[in-house]
């Protein structure tokens, strides 16, 4: 299995002001990617970040609004840009193994107010 | 696109009693995966399914693919209370394409 960690582990934002977390992986991946976890709520898929190129966004979501980064094999990093109250949520990087495993980092837990 | 149903939505059981929770899906998927998420914390993948009618266990939990490949079965036998947390089910209809997840099932073990 893979080991993830990101940082920030939580925060509180105001709303209009951006937060970057960033995402660690102690292995190289070919797939790694974002998700939204509303409080209460399933898992949402926001976009698949791919290494060397722009990332792949599900619908309803945009790249204005969650700017993401892959450098490389082992580190992404996803911004959530000018917020709002409707943000707060929890933020999950995630990576597929060769095997097709998906595993799961700790998760930001973000409050706006 | 595809719906995953996942029941029952929550669970409350005594300690000691077994577990089982499953997933329907309007398609037919090539994998499922089960998870359980404690409170504050990410989703732990519990067990993979490749196969249609692949029985797997990892401890005491047991995770069948169905024959359909568009359902499948999470059991936990004799629970004790560090299985409380919420388990998700997800599902993906080929390699390389996205997870689909359950809503999850709330399951609370009284001591």
């Amino acid at each position: 299995s893979a080991v993830i960690s990101q940082k920030p582990s939580r925060d509180i934002c105001q709303r209009g002001t951006s937060l970057t977390i960033q995402c660690q992986v102690d292995s190289q991946v070919t797939m790694m990617f974002w998700y939204r976890q509303q409080p209460g709520q399933s898992l949402t898929l926001i976009a698949t970040a791919n290494q060397g190129s722009e990332a792949t966004y599900e619908s309803g979501f945009v790249i204005d609004k969650f700017p993401i980064s892959r450098p490389n094999l082992t580190f992404s990093t996803l911004t959530v840009s000018n917020m709002s109250p409707e943000d707060s949520s929890i933020y999950l990087c995630s990576v597929r193994s060769s095997y097709n495993e998906q595993f799961f980092g700790p998760g930001t837990r973000l409050t706006v107010l | 696109g595809q719906q995953l149903n996942q029941s029952p939505q929550s669970m409350f059981i005594q300690e000691g009693e077994d577990v089982s929770m499953n997933c329907t899906s309007s398609s037919i998927f090539n994998t499922w995966l089960w998870y359980k998420q404690d409170p504050g914390e990410g989703p732990v993948l519990l067990i993979a399914l490749y196969k249609a009618g692949e029985l797997t266990s990892n401890g005491r939990l047991t995770a069948q693919f169905g024959i359909t490949r568009k359902d499948s079965f999470l059991n936990i036998s004799a629970s004790i209370p560090s299985d409380v947390g919420i388990y998700f089910c997800a599902g993906q209809e080929t390699s390389g394409s996205r997870l689909t997840f359950g809503e999850g099932t709330q399951l609370t073990v009284n001591p």
